[in-house]
């Protein structure tokens, strides 16, 4: 079975702050995909990211990067120096090699205030 | 432009109202899949389809139907809406499983409330 967990319910930051979203995985196949979904306040599922099971290589995007380290099952999001448009809730979520589903973690609401 | 289009977006009903949500995307994808979202539980599968006529069971099915006669459509039947089937649905569709074709593209969403 997969899992995928966010201990992080809701975050709040002020404008320009780092922040950091946590996201935990389990699967026991060894091919699987990571991703990051940002939901804003319109509503739509918005991809940001996807990552494969072989390619551990950090990813930087803009203000946004992401740190995959298979040794703790960890995928995390970084947001550098904050906007109020960042204010959404972030989904990470995983699908293995022969899966026929994504399976999300429960999401972290970020607010980010002025 | 590439989308998944979901109707209606909102709706209220009452209980055991039969009604359907249509999903309909332009991307020739072969796979679909319907999620239902509720706080603090994320999103979760509710059935997914991997071609025409085939379809199969999610994670939380019960009190829903669907079909697929056409790739493109792939509507949600609520046969008798109860009211914890209130949440946010989305649609969502891919190439198919397989390296590089798991991108899920998501419609917009539908919010639905039954009474």
């Amino acid at each position: 079975a997969q899992k995928v967990t966010q201990a992080q319910t809701e975050i709040s930051v002020v404008e320009k702050e780092d922040v950091t979203l946590d996201c935990v995985y389990e699967t026991r196949d060894t091919t699987y995909y990571l991703f990051w979904y940002k939901q804003p306040p319109s509503g739509e599922l918005v991809f940001l990211i996807r990552r494969n099971s072989f390619d551990e290589q950090n990813e930087i995007s803009g203000r946004y990067s992401w740190n995959f380290q298979k040794s703790t099952s960890s995928f995390n999001f970084t947001i550098t120096a904050s906007q109020v448009v960042d204010s959404a809730v972030y989904f990470c979520a995983l699908i293995t090699g022969t899966a026929s589903k994504l399976t999300f973690g429960t999401g972290t609401r970020l607010q980010v205030t002025l | 432009e590439a989308q998944v289009t979901q109707n209606p977006r909102y709706l209220i009903t009452v209980t055991g109202k039969k009604l359907t949500v249509t999903c309909s995307q332009n991307m020739n994808h072969e796979y679909m899949s319907w999620y239902r979202q509720d706080p603090g539980l994320g999103l979760r599968q509710i059935y997914y389809s991997m071609n025409v006529e085939v379809t199969d069971k999610g994670d939380v099915p019960e009190g829903y139907k669907v079909s697929r006669k056409e790739k493109r459509n792939f509507p949600l039947i609520l046969e008798s809406p109860s009211p914890n089937q209130t949440s946010l649905y989305f649609c969502a569709s891919s190439l198919g499983r397989g390296s590089g074709a798991n991108v899920l593209t998501f419609g917009a969403g539908s919010r639905l409330t039954v009474l």
